[in-house]
């Protein structure tokens, strides 16, 4: 089974740019979360969406954006990239935890797309 | 606020045993994860603890006490392959099925 896709794999991008990251989770899995990853971080919470709704936002500016299909895949934006933007992007796919139920809720991440922004 | 916190580096023998440690404090506390990271690659799931206890899986076991706000992962008989950053995610309770990581512990294995 396919895990959680992610393109493009690298990229790089000069300030003021926009860049589209795609991702496409786990089949049957409907909610997508966005992180970024600076070299030498954990990863920072950027958006989750779940049936194509936004259900969480991290502490980023608005030139970040994105949004989910009926397919369940995703895209994230970033407008007037800066060369603070410069990090490892992050999806992950997960099934909803429900209460009482034996999944953990767990994360499950793609390779990434790491953006330099020159 | 959320903070977590833990070793920025660490360095074992191989065959030897690891124990890396977590602190953390949240709101609403919802289960605590630890991911595997390798250089370059994706955070790959490790262990998950909801309730207080030792969770053990193979080579690796997770402990949390929520009253402390402290986790640990023990790595047993370490391989050169377990040469990686060590990710102690938290989770709320809330609609968001996010995870706040610490900024991760790079385990060195040496021969």
């Amino acid at each position: 089974d396919a895990g959680v896709t992610q393109s493009p794999t690298h990229l790089i991008k000069t300030r003021g740019q926009h860049v589209t990251l795609r991702c496409s989770p786990i089949s049957g899995h409907k909610s997508v979360s966005w992180y970024q990853q600076v070299l030498g971080q954990g990863p920072q919470f950027i958006f989750q969406y779940y049936e194509k709704e936004e259900r969480g936002r991290g502490n980023f500016p608005d030139r970040f954006s994105a949004r989910q299909f009926p397919n369940y895949s995703s895209e994230l934006n970033v407008n007037a990239l800066l060369l603070g933007d410069s990090a490892l992007y992050l999806c992950a796919s997960s099934l909803e935890r429900l209460a009482g139920g034996s999944n953990t809720g767990e994360l499950f991440f793609g390779e990434g797309s790491r953006l330099t922004v020159l | 606020g959320q903070n977590i916190d833990q070793p920025t580096e660490m360095t074992a023998t191989e065959g030897a045993i690891v124990q890396i440690n977590c602190t953390y404090q949240t709101s609403g506390f919802n289960g605590l994860f630890w991911y595997q990271q390798h250089a370059g690659e994706a955070p790959t799931f490790l262990s998950y603890n909801v309730l207080d206890g030792l969770e053990e899986k193979g080579r690796f076991s997770s402990f949390l006490s929520r009253s402390k706000g402290y986790s640990y992962l023990l790595l047993k008989e370490l391989q050169m392959k377990d040469s990686a950053s060590y990710l102690c995610a938290v989770k709320s309770w809330g609609a968001t099925n996010k995870l706040i990581f610490g900024t991760g512990t790079l385990l060195a294995v040496q021969p």
